[in-house]
């Protein structure tokens, strides 16, 4: 059973350019959520999808935007790159039950982007 | 002030000991209560959850929350050199499991 994968697992980009992350999700998880861990520190929610829907957001640009596909895969879009942006890019997965206690989330290796 | 406080160490302690690891927070609208383990340069894996306050025991590892004091505990007992790793909590409210809030890690060492 293939737990979740990411892809690529280390990119370098440079100031002001697009990237697209991709992420697929544990087998039987319908719910992908998506986390920026900046060195040193704990990872840092920035949206989760549902439905191919966005369902919550944390405190992130709108530089920022994501996908859903009917297969529950996901992308993360990062816009108009910063150096600020350098972090390790986590996708989560979960399956969504309708309560907390019976849902877990499984994180993949992650995505190291390197803005220089 | 941040959510969720914890000490980011270093914490270096001798194989077999016994290490305690800890979280404050200030939502108290947190009811769900993680403990990742997290190796260089790899995902966090999922150690530990509960829910609301109490103990939970899963072989050498022990989960205690304290939602009067805020306050949550990671116990692993006969630690070995394996458990090196970072060691970050993570908690959430709501109906759903949404944004989850973490600290940003405990790195632990256990030396031979």
């Amino acid at each position: 059973d293939a737990g979740v994968t990411q892809s690529p697992t280390h990119l370098i980009k440079t100031r002001g350019q697009q990237v697209t992350l991709r992420c697929s999700p544990k087998s039987g998880h319908d719910t992908v959520s998506w986390y920026q861990q900046a060195l040193g520190q704990g990872p840092q929610f920035i949206f989760q999808y549902y439905e191919e829907e966005e369902r919550q957001r944390g405190n992130f640009p709108d530089r920022f935007s994501g996908h859903q596909f009917p297969n529950y895969s996901s992308e993360l879009n990062v816009n108009a790159l910063l150096l600020g942006d350098s972090a390790l890019y986590l996708c989560a997965s979960s399956r969504t039950t309708g309560g907390p206690a019976n849902e877990k989330l499984f994180f993949g290796s992650g995505t190291q982007l390197s803005v220089l | 002030q941040k959510e969720v406080e914890q000490d980011p160490g270093p914490l270096s302690v001798p194989e077999g000991a016994i290490v305690s690891l800890n979280c404050t927070y200030s939502n108290s609208a947190f009811q769900y209560f993680m403990w990742y383990r997290q190796y260089s340069r790899k995902g966090p894996e999922l150690l530990m959850y509960t829910y609301s306050s109490g103990n939970k025991e899963d072989g050498r590892f022990t989960a205690q929350v304290d939602k009067s004091s805020k306050y949550i505990s990671l116990f692993i007992r006969d630690s070995q050199p394996s458990d090196s790793a970072t060691y970050l909590c993570a908690m959430t409210g709501g109906s759903t499991l949404g944004r989850l809030y973490f600290g940003r890690g405990t790195q632990l060492t256990v030396w031979p």
